[in-house]
């Protein structure tokens, strides 16, 4: 089955202490991104690839880190997590940038 | 700025009801307009996609406009049911740049 598949569900953690959220697709798409949903914002995205070891700044990125050696991973690294970064989490891939297909998401809370 | 603004933030309808969604945008040039429905707490997933020549697009009860002239979308939703309960979510793409400009949503209630 053709999927984004996201890990973990839920996670929380305490401030500080580095953690990844992990990303991994298996529709062999170039285009991979990161996105964070908060009440009343809307998705908003935090970086996103367009292939092997090519990645970029969304809107929000500061605070996180991204790395794209394999075209299949996407993982998204909070260094140093705070509770600004208190968020549910999506990755998303798509072929070309035209069908994106999103993962179930990663609720995260840090205290 | 590229955005997107969708009407009414929020609806409550009763199952069996027709309901319409808005989403007006500012995006150029326009590449394609994509329909999501998001459970809650759920990823997205996709209800259609538009693209500059289609003016109407069909996915069971859900049926997409697009105007590109005026900028403007909307979702009809036919017969609703208590699973169409949802955030409905326009995303915008512009042609030839990378990224996405998403809509807000329109958390949809529909009551027995």
């Amino acid at each position: 089955e053709a999927q984004v598949t996201q890990n973990p569900r839920y996670l929380i953690t305490v401030t500080g202490k580095k953690l990844t959220v992990t990303c991994s697709q298996n529709m062999n798409h170039e285009y991979m991104s990161w996105y964070r949903q908060d009440p009343g914002l809307g998705l908003r995205q935090i970086y996103y690839s367009m292939n092997v070891e090519v990645t970029d700044k969304g809107d929000v990125p500061e605070g996180y880190k991204v790395s794209r050696k394999e075209k299949r991973n996407f993982p998204l690294i909070l260094e140093s997590p705070s509770p600004n970064q208190t968020s549910l989490y999506f990755c998303a891939s798509s072929l070309a940038g035209y069908g994106y297909t999103f993962g179930s998401g990663t609720r995260l809370t840090v205290v | 700025k590229n955005q997107v603004e969708q009407s009414p933030q929020s609806l409550i309808i009763l199952e069996g009801k027709n309901c319409t969604l808005q989403c007006n945008y500012t995006v150029s040039p326009f590449s394609n307009l994509r329909w999501y429905k998001q459970d809650t707490g759920r990823g997205p997933v996709s209800l259609t996609i538009m693209t500059f020549s289609e003016n109407t697009k069909s996915n069971g009860r859900y049926t997409a406009t697009l105007d590109a002239d005026t900028k403007q979308s909307s979702l009809h939703i036919t017969a609703s049911q208590l699973s169409d309960s949802a955030s409905y979510i326009c995303v915008v793409s512009e042609r030839g740049a990378d990224g996405l400009t998403f809509g807000k949503g329109t958390h949809l209630i529909i009551q027995p």
